[in-house]
Order: structure tokens, then sequence, then C-alpha cells
């Protein structure tokens, strides 16, 4: 089975541009997380949502990010503008009816 | 508040038994997690157990849970080079939500 997929694998982008981190979780979980981990704060979660539906968002933060999942098999992570101190690795997680929770690879995103 | 600790630094040497302790605060925990993080990789699910249980055997792992102390731990027996990582307590929040400890690293020498 695949596992929750995430892409881009690695970005690398001056800041103000604007990042889009993409997650596809695994086929029937209805549940998807995203996490960011850096060596200062550990692994931090920013939203979650269960049936598409945002359900704890105060992770997020600031205005400058934001997520959405249009539909089940789909999510985007959105910053604009980035800065240097959104450097860090993100992770996508998905689960379903209590299960643990399966990681993505993560995207590692650099903010020159 | 809802808080997980656990040591950041383990070493030993390969062949011994790794024992990683984690507390916790939330007393109406469901599940406790441990995962496994290698380097460049994400989190990888190593085993769980239930509030209501106190050990959990899977092959080298043996996790023990003292619910009265919020104390959990792994033990890996007979430790290889291949088990250096870092390994993350976890504990659900009956809010689907994970609080995670900060990691702790383990280093195996040979």
């Amino acid at each position: 089975d695949a596992g929750v997929i995430q892409s881009p694998r690695h970005e690398v982008t001056e800041m103000g541009q604007e990042v889009t981190l993409r997650c596809k979780p695994i086929s029937g979980h209805n549940s998807l997380f995203w996490y960011r981990q850096t060596m200062m704060r550990g692994l931090e979660l920013l939203i979650y949502f269960n049936n598409n539906v945002p359900i704890d968002d105060s992770g997020m933060p600031e205005d400058r990010f934001s997520a959405k999942m249009p539909n089940a098999s789909f999510s985007t992570l959105k910053i604009q503008p980035s800065e240097p101190r959104d450097s860090a690795v993100y992770f996508c997680a998905s689960t379903q009816g209590g299960q643990p929770q399966h990681f993505g690879d993560g995207t590692r995103l650099s903010i020159l | 508040g809802e808080d997980v600790e656990q040591s950041l630094f383990l070493s030993v040497r390969e062949g011994d038994s790794s024992v990683i302790n984690c507390t916790y605060t939330d007393s109406s925990s469901t599940y406790l997690y441990w995962y496994k993080q290698e380097p460049g990789a994400g989190l990888q699910l190593l085993t769980y157990i239930f509030s209501n249980m106190d050990m959990k055997q899977d092959q080298r792992l043996t996790v023990l849970l003292n619910k009265k102390d919020k104390h959990l731990s792994l033990r890996i027996a007979d430790t290889q080079t291949g088990d250096s990582a870092i390994y993350f307590c976890a504990e659900d929040n009956q809010g689907g939500k994970l609080i995670f400890g900060q990691g702790t690293e383990l280093s195996v020498k040979p």
C-alpha cells in the first residue's frame, strides 16, 4: 500500500516567495495532520482535518500560514510570504478511526 | 497542560539492551505510542500500547506502562547499529491529536 505522499521532498526559496507543500493521505483515512519539526521546538502540530474540515488550527503560527483540504485525497499547506524562520521539516500524517497516525517522509524547507 | 518528557540522549553498545523512558501528564490518554525517526526520514510507528495494559512485547521491543506514575518505557533487546535513530514517545489527547516528547537520540556503538 502507498503511504502518505508528500511533495516536494526539498524546497529552497528566497524569503518573500510563496511556498506550497502538498500531501496525499493514505486512501481511506479521514483525518489529516500537518506538523512542523525544528531543532528548537521539536515536533509541533500546526493544523488537522477530519473529513476534509479543519478541526483545530491553533498551532498555525500566524496568518502567513494557511491550509486547505479540497477533497479526501489532497491537502496543501501554504506560506505567503515566506520568512527564514519558517525553515523546517514539514510533515503530513493521516489516520482513521482512532488508529495510529502514519507519517509521510516530510518536506525539508529552506528559506534564504 | 499536556506535556510529554523524554531524556535527550542515550548511548549503548551493540548487543546491549536500550531503555528509553518517557513521562506524560494526560491521564485520560487512550493509547501511547513509540515512533522512530531515522536521519532524513519521517516518523515510523514502532509500537503502541492501550492505556489499560501494563506491558506489550513485539519481537525485540518491550513496552512497559506504569499508569499510576504516568511513565512509559521502550526496551530494545540486543540493540543493533541499525537501531540508531531518534525515538519519540506520544500520547493521544482524546481529541485526535498526538502530543509528542522531544525525542531521545539513541546512539549505538559497535
